[in-house]
């Protein structure tokens, strides 16, 4: 597709449940990141996926959250046992090779997540 | 760390006033530097970017010059208008160490006719 996509657009779930997010980049771009932003707040850093490389966890807020992405493509956010504090819009960028930090990073409309 | 500060929003104008929205940062390096905006209901975009010191950046009538010496990328523009209504939010990343954005809290800014 033209850019990149993300589903769902919303989630709702309940406290102590696991959700899957998922994020398609952009054709050919093979550095992938995923950012969390809570309301009324900026960009929070989680994982970065770049080519067949080890991925950047540090990010990561807890040992409930993880990401896998097979190849340059698809990749899932698992959230394990959500709490209310994990309820956030949670944003997906790709950048083009070599996914230098002067390459642009295009982000997806991020899927909204609540936790009730 | 590396940080990012932006002014506290929300910045309220009329049509056609100039608009500053600052921004300083922390870095350990030499970053490149960036603006985002985020529209009502729509995803990040791109504004603007710099990669090194005095480096201007520019799209849609913004502007940001990248000042090293007091560490800033302030964004400008002349005139705005009701459409600019949005968020916008200044970022760095860095040549070296973790590759992803690091993000100011955001400006809202609100433009009134």
């Amino acid at each position: 597709g033209a850019g990149v996509s993300q589903s769902p657009s919303n989630k709702v779930t309940e406290k102590g449940k696991d959700v899957e997010l998922r994020c398609d980049p952009i054709s050919g771009h093979t550095a992938l990141y995923w950012y969390r932003q809570r309301l009324g707040q900026g960009l929070e850093f989680l994982i970065y996926f770049q080519g067949n490389s080890a991925p950047d966890k540090s990010g990561l807020p807890s040992d409930r959250f993880s990401a896998e992405r097979t190849g340059e493509s698809v990749s899932t956010l698992t959230i394990q046992r959500t709490q209310q504090e994990d309820s956030a819009v949670y944003l997906c960028a790709s950048s083009s090779p070599p996914g230098g930090p002067k390459d642009t990073q295009y982000f997806g409309p991020g899927t909204r997540l609540t936790v009730l | 760390g590396d940080s990012v500060t932006q002014m506290e929003g929300p910045v309220t104008l009329s049509e056609e006033a100039f608009l500053t929205i600052n921004c300083t940062y922390t870095a350990t390096g030499y970053p490149s530097l960036f603006w985002y905006v985020q529209y009502p209901g729509e995803g990040l975009q791109l504004l603007l970017k710099a990669t090194k010191a005095d480096d201007k950046g520019s799209n849609k009538g913004f502007e940001a010059t990248y000042r090293k010496e007091t560490t800033s990328f302030h964004l400008e523009k002349g005139s705005v208008q009701v459409s600019d209504s949005a968020v916008y939010f200044c970022a760095l990343n860095l040549d070296t160490g973790r590759r992803a954005l690091t993000f100011g809290s955001g400006t809202r800014l609100q433009v009134q006719p």
